[in-house]
């Protein structure tokens, strides 16, 4: 079946501008994961949805930064007045369902660049 | 919170040598041991994992192994091919909360394999 897909793949926006990305899961998966990956490093957690509710925002780095999952299926991660610091890539994740031992499916990511 | 120690960052092995590469976890309530692999430019790939009610897990050219008492778990590729050369990276769930499983990755190893 089709795995998990990110739009855009590449977005390059100047520094204090709003962006979106946006995230498919894979159908039928109730977790889905938001992740950030600088260049040279592992991917870093962001939030943590379950169904609609985000049940962990606890690794968004400030307040620019938003996701939401309205009817626990696509997810669009927001960040608000860009900064050159939040260029990376933006990763998304899923699994059947929450848990510690569950596989995860990564999307292709966004590869978001500030100006 | 969980961290995951990686080595080595590079490793580069001539076709149809083995590869291994290593990681430690710092939580001793891990339970699940992921190892992603990343191609340039791609997304990171579930190429096997292993839970901790058992030692070793094979699948075709690829092993883990766990070691819960040392709180190590090992990589281990036979019979490189070029196709092999990626980022592997290894991760463990982050253990505190509810039932989130959101994952701490490793800094990643890049595998070079030589024809």
């Amino acid at each position: 079946g089709a795995g998990v897909s990110q739009t855009p793949s590449n977005k390059v926006t100047e520094k204090g501008k709003y962006v979106e990305l946006r995230c498919d899961p894979i159908s039928g998966h109730t977790a889905l994961y938001w992740y950030r990956q600088s260049l040279g490093q592992g991917p870093e957690f962001l939030i943590y949805f379950q169904g609609t509710g985000a049940a962990d925002d606890s690794g968004l780095p400030n307040d620019r930064f938003f996701a939401v999952r309205p009817e626990g299926s696509v997810s669009t991660l927001k960040i608000q007045r860009t900064e050159r610091g939040d260029s990376a890539v933006y990763l998304c994740a899923s699994s059947a369902h929450g848990g510690r031992a569950v596989e995860q499916y990564f999307g292709p990511g966004t590869r978001l660049t500030v100006t | 919170g969980e961290n995951v120690e990686q080595h080595p960052s590079t490793l580069s092995v001539q076709e149809g040598d083995s590869a291994v590469i290593k990681c430690t976890y710092s939580d001793s309530a891990s339970n699940y041991f992921p190892w992603y692999k990343q191609e340039l430019g791609k997304r990171p790939q579930l190429i096997i994992d292993i839970r901790s009610n058992v030692g070793e897990k094979k699948d075709q050219r690829i092993a883990v192994t766990l070691n819960k008492t040392a709180k190590h778990f090992s990589l281990h590729i036979t019979e490189t091919q070029p196709e092999d050369s990626a980022v592997y990276f290894c991760a463990a769930p982050e253990n505190y909360g509810g039932s989130q499983g959101n994952l701490i990755f490793g800094k990643g190893t890049k595998l070079s394999v030589k024809p």
